[in-house]
């Protein structure tokens, strides 16, 4: 069982919008920022939101983050079919002293 | 152009050890903290350890505390994981993932390609 809970699985159609939510307590989110993760299977991870609501440069602007209490989420405006992969959520967690993962969400398109 | 290489992954049986390596290029090294992040097959990501630049600040998650040891070598541009008491749920790809900071965890802007270690009898 991860230490932040994110739905395993979501979908939409290309255009839409997806939001995937991922849920902590005081010692991870609710006190440190949220960064956000795309895992296209069989690729390495890449970096997609950081700091609860940043996008590196060449991220485009149809991802976007928040952050409110406890939980975070990501949504995807415009969906598009290169869309489709594995997201993550993670945060540093005071109380393990180290960072956590969210269990992943994949997204169909 | 940031280049991480890692190496070392191979089938190793329950209690043995094995040392991964990851060769850092294409950045200032010892201004970055560096981390590892593993991915049991099927499975999701799990953080391992990280270490800050200076190499002064190391920390563990739970599962593999007391176990394995991350060191760094600045002036090699390589990072170490050293893993003993290996057990059949350490199997999976390792990830070496370089931090945006000096200080562990601000975010892991740069990804190796993985290496696979395999823990079975």
């Amino acid at each position: 069982q991860s230490v932040l809970i994110q739905p395993p699985s979501a979908s939409g159609t290309p255009g839409q919008r997806v939001t995937i939510s991922c849920s902590g307590s005081s010692s991870n989110i609710g006190s440190n920022t949220v960064n956000w993760y795309q895992q296209v299977p069989g690729t390495a991870p890449k970096l997609l939101i950081y700091s609860n609501n940043q996008r590196p440069s060449g991220v485009p602007d149809r991802f976007s983050g928040s952050r409110s209490g406890t939980s975070a989420s990501l949504a995807i405006s415009g969906l598009q079919s290169e869309d489709e992969a594995d997201y993550y959520c993670a945060a540093w967690d005071d109380g393990q002293v180290g960072g956590v993962f969210g269990g992943g969400t994949k997204l169909t398109v | 152009e940031v280049q991480l290489l890692e190496s070392g992954g191979g089938l190793v049986p329950p209690g043995g050890s094995l040392r991964l390596s990851c060769a850092a290029s294409g950045f200032t090294f010892s201004g970055h903290a560096m981390s590892w992040v593993r991915q049991a097959p099927g499975k999701g990501l799990e953080w391992v350890s990280g270490i800050s630049g200076s190499g002064g600040a190391t920390y563990y998650a739970p599962s593999v505390k007391g176990r394995f040891t991350l060191s760094r070598d600045n002036s090699k541009n390589t990072l170490y994981l050293q893993m003993n008491s290996l057990r059949v749920d350490d199997t999976a790809v390792y990830y070496c993932a370089k931090d945006q900071a000096a200080a562990v965890w601000s975010n892991f802007d740069y990804w190796g390609q993985g290496t696979l270690v395999t823990v079975s009898s």
